[in-house]
């Protein structure tokens, strides 16, 4: 059975400091991989996708980036934190070729002070 | 663009009460409609889904019809439990090619009561 892990649960950082979040997914091969964010009371917003490694799609314009070194892990980062960037952060993959159903990781609680 | 629209929430149920949670589309196409439940501190997980007019997803009691005439595809269950507590999150993706977002709404929170 397929299982995806994110780490770390819960993360404070300071405002300026660096970001580096993980997602890996395990019992499938070349998923599709999703970073989301949910911030209080607006829902859930796709922030980029991935079809295969080193291909990264972003859907809106951020203080964010993403990667994707192997397959099975897609990591969100940044250089310097806002703010504005707390929230939390789901990831989610589906089969490749298959968008329609995503499937979500337990997520990333981050608070920026 | 494509949206969501959820009941606002947060909606207080008594065990064993029946329940509706409302969830209109609007949408170019003929996406394929999800129910996603977030229990308290967890991610997503999947609840139900339709990929086609008229079809009904179910599971775990819960049901949800897709209707293409009104562009909705309301949550309903008989009698809901203590351990349904959680917000509850329609949603909509195009099947063809495009773009990969699944679209949200903005989630209705849901509390049993014993």
């Amino acid at each position: 059975s397929q299982t995806i892990h994110q780490w770390p649960a819960t993360l404070v950082q300071p405002v300026g400091s660096p970001l580096s979040l993980e997602c890996t997914v395990e019992g499938t091969s070349n998923p599709n991989l999703y970073w989301y964010r949910q911030a209080a009371g607006r829902g859930l917003q796709l922030l980029f996708y991935s079809v295969g490694i080193g291909q990264i799609s972003s859907e809106v314009p951020q203080n964010l980036s993403a990667s994707r070194p192997q397959d099975r892990q897609f990591i969100l980062s940044s250089k310097k934190l806002l703010l504005s960037d707390s929230g939390f952060y789901l990831c989610a993959w589906s089969r490749a070729g298959k968008k329609e159903t995503q499937y979500f990781g337990p997520g990333t609680r981050l608070l920026v002070l | 663009g494509d949206s969501v629209t959820q009941m606002e929430g947060p909606v207080t149920l008594s065990e064993e009460a029946f329940l509706t949670i409302n969830c209109t589309y609007t949408a170019t196409g003929y996406p394929s409609l999800f129910w996603y439940v977030q229990y308290p501190g967890e991610g997503l997980q999947l609840l139900l889904k339709a990929t086609k007019a008229d079809d009904k997803g179910s599971n775990k009691g819960f049901e949800a019809t897709y209707r293409k005439e009104t562009t909705s595809f309301h949550l309903e269950k008989g009698s809901v439990q203590v351990s349904d507590s959680a917000v509850y999150f329609c949603a909509l993706v195009y099947s063809g090619a495009g773009s990969y977002q699944l679209t949200f709404g903005k989630g209705t929170k849901l509390s049993v009561i014993p």
